[in-house]
């Protein structure tokens, strides 16, 4: 399994913009990148994922390094429900390997 | 937005007892998944099934544990003989298929086993 590093936390202030990074430098190349938030006693929600190029939903944007050892998460303006952990999790794209591995994350705290 | 649904949410049993945890994956999707989270800890993965057997399982899921989609819709997993240490978070998630979609997972359920 490709290992992730990621920040142990993060602060932002409510309406600006947060950047989350994430280092997969052992990252496969048919392995997609998902990220994964979990609020406070609730189930893992999925945000984006992306193989190679940069994407966007509504939720969240994602861009991915060049060379794919890297990626970082875009919420565009923070809100007091985006406080969460946010996982960064290399998913392998090959028949037979179905399981997401959750490392620690990083826990993002808005600030009013 | 499609959900998947677990019940209950919370479920007391004694050490000993079986206990059965059900979940309602999305109805289009083809994967089924059960991870387990204990109290201050990383989400674990347990198992995966699709097309009505298991496809990949975890060292954490061994002879006590076993899952069933008994009809079309509902995705079970039973716990033989509860232990203390099985006190836990579980949830349910499902996806059309692997990597290439998002997963979704349940609100998932407190097992607490006493």
């Amino acid at each position: 399994d490709a290992k992730t590093t990621q920040p142990n936390s993060m602060e932002s202030n409510e309406e600006e913009p947060v950047h989350l990074p994430c280092n997969h430098s052992t990252i496969s190349g048919t392995d997609y990148i998902h990220w994964y938030r979990q609020l406070p006693s609730q189930g893992p929600e999925y945000v984006i994922h992306g193989l190679t190029s940069n994407v966007n939903n509504r939720m969240a944007s994602l861009a991915i390094a060049e060379d794919r050892k890297s990626s970082t998460l875009i919420l565009h303006r923070a809100t007091l429900r985006d406080a969460a952990v946010y996982y960064c999790i290399p998913a392998y794209s090959g028949a037979g390997s179905y399981q997401l591995t959750f490392g620690k994350g990083t826990k993002l705290s808005v600030i009013p | 937005e499609p959900e998947v649904t677990q019940t209950p949410s919370h479920q007391v049993t004694q050490m000993g007892q079986e206990v059965i945890l059900r979940c309602v994956p999305i109805s289009n999707h083809l994967y089924f998944y059960w991870y387990r989270q204990i109290l201050g800890q990383k989400v674990e993965f347990l198992v995966s099934f699709y097309n009505n057997e298991i496809s990949e399982k975890s060292e954490i899921f061994d002879d006590q544990f076993s899952v069933e989609r008994p009809d079309g819709s509902n995705f079970t997993l039973k716990i033989r003989s509860t232990k203390l240490e099985d006190s836990a978070m579980y949830f349910c998630a499902s996806s059309q298929r692997w990597a290439g979609h998002g997963y979704t997972f349940g609100s998932g359920t407190r097992l607490t086993v006493v």
